[in-house]
């Protein structure tokens, strides 16, 4: 089955600093990723997804991901952070064995001025 | 094309009576997918539905069912609550099942509140 895996509940950076949130996936065949957002009191909204196409992916806001099969990862990034970014961000992996979307536990990024 | 939509938004319930949710999907997407969101358990699937079908399940009691109508829509219902099934309901709704590139979209949520 697979199964993905976020580092850190709880991220904090300052406000202009590199965001980087960790995500591992386990799978036994090419994934397809996800990262998602979640503003307080909003639902998830997509920021970018892994379809193969690309390893390194551009999403919205200034975001990228990169896709390394050989560390199973696919960490969210971004180089320089915005007070608007504080929010909850998930990874999750589409499983072409039971239809279903993984979703990792979710990390909490805090932005420091 | 208009997003996800779910109603009521915010619900306050008591203990022991039941609950009904809605969610309509994106025109066009046949599966449609709930979500439990709690400060201590995180994002916990409930169940799929595809084409009127329950595909997927999760783990939770069967105090917890839903359904799917002909016209995508789909409803979520919650018997017995208890005050633990205080959380967010997420709805989100995608082209075909998962297990493919498809985006999944999400509501924002039903928040309900059982005293």
């Amino acid at each position: 089955a697979q199964s993905v895996t976020q580092l850190g509940s709880h991220v904090s950076v300052s406000e202009g600093a590199l965001v980087l949130l960790r995500c591992n996936y386990s799978s036994s065949v090419p994934p397809y990723l996800f990262w998602y957002v979640q503003y307080p009191n909003q639902g998830l909204q997509l920021l970018l997804k892994y379809t193969s196409a690309a390893t390194l992916v551009k999403g919205i806001n200034g975001f990228e991901a990169e896709f390394k099969k050989s560390e199973t990862s696919f960490h969210l990034t971004k180089p320089s952070a915005h007070m608007s970014d504080a929010a909850e961000y998930f990874c999750a992996v589409s499983d072409p064995g039971t239809y279903k979307y993984i979703f990792g536990t979710g990390t909490r990024l805090k932005v420091l001025a | 094309k208009a997003g996800v939509t779910q109603t009521p938004r915010y619900l306050i319930k008591t203990r022991g009576q039941q609950v009904t949710l809605s969610c309509s999907p994106i025109s066009g997407h046949r599966s449609v997918s709930w979500y439990q969101q709690t400060p201590g358990q995180g994002l916990q699937f409930l169940f799929e539905y595809f084409s009127e079908t329950q595909r997927n399940k999760g783990n939770f009691p069967g105090r917890f069912s839903g359904r799917q109508f002909s016209n995508s829509r789909s409803e979520m219902n919650v018997s017995t609550l208890e005050l633990g099934d205080s959380a967010l309901y997420l709805c989100a709704s995608s082209l075909e099942a998962g297990g493919n590139q498809e985006t999944q979209y999400f509501g924002p949520g039903t928040r309900l509140l059982v005293l």
